[in-house]
């Protein structure tokens, strides 16, 4: 079974920009979460869709936006781009269970990078 | 932040030796959950306990859990250098999934 895929794996782009990163999920997963990493403030969970509805939400600004289609692959976007959106974006799938009762299956990331 | 943190931060042991790490929550919870990440990687899932657990094991993996002080702490035995990376700990409560700061684990051959 493929794992979950994430596209591209690294990303240049300059302030005030914006970006769509792309998570395929495992086969069979409806539930698509996404998290941005870094060094300061760890692993932030930025939110969560199953059957192509936002069911949890983290604390992030609202240029950060989400959407997930029928086939359950899911985007992320983010607008108007800040130096503080340099991280790692990670996402995760799980077959469906909310509030972490699932183990969660991680892609490798996309590395964004805000010059 | 309703995030756990680990302890140590970080930990240096031969190969070989075990090795502990801690994670203390804040929340109740309904599972815990540990990851493992390597340099430039996702993570990966290890193990899950519930809330009504006290032990688990999966291979050289041991978690335990105790509810009454907010903590789980991951043991893994014989270490090898291949278990060299970031461990964190993952609460899941309500319907939010909160990570721990992480434990960055350096096993020397």
């Amino acid at each position: 079974k493929a794992g979950v895929t994430q596209t591209p794996r690294y990303l240049i782009k300059t302030r005030g920009q914006q970006v769509t990163l792309s998570c395929s999920p495992i086969s069979g997963h409806r539930s698509v979460s996404w998290y941005q990493q870094t060094p300061g403030q760890g692993l932030q969970f930025l939110f969560e869709y199953f059957s192509e509805t936002q069911r949890n939400k983290g604390n992030f600004p609202g240029r950060f936006s989400g959407r997930q289609f029928s086939n359950s692959r899911s985007e992320m976007n983010v607008s108007t781009l800040e130096l503080g959106d340099s991280a790692l974006y990670l996402c995760a799938s799980s077959v469906g269970g909310g509030g972490g009762n699932q183990p969660q299956h991680f892609g490798d990331g996309t590395r964004l990078s805000i010059l | 932040s309703q995030q756990g943190e680990e302890d140590p931060q970080a930990l240096s042991i031969q190969e070989g030796e075990n090795a502990t790490m801690n994670c203390s929550y804040k929340t109740s919870i309904n599972n815990l959950q540990w990851y493992r990440q390597n340099s430039g990687r996702g993570l990966v899932h290890l193990i899950l306990i519930r809330s009504n657990e006290r032990e688990k094991h999966s291979g050289r993996l041991r978690v335990t859990l105790d509810t009454s002080k907010k903590s789980s702490s991951l043991l893994i035995t014989a270490s090898r250098a291949a278990d060299t990376a970031s461990y964190f700990c993952a609460t899941g409560a309500g319907n939010q999934f909160y990570f721990g700061t992480g434990t960055s684990l350096t096993v020397i051959p």
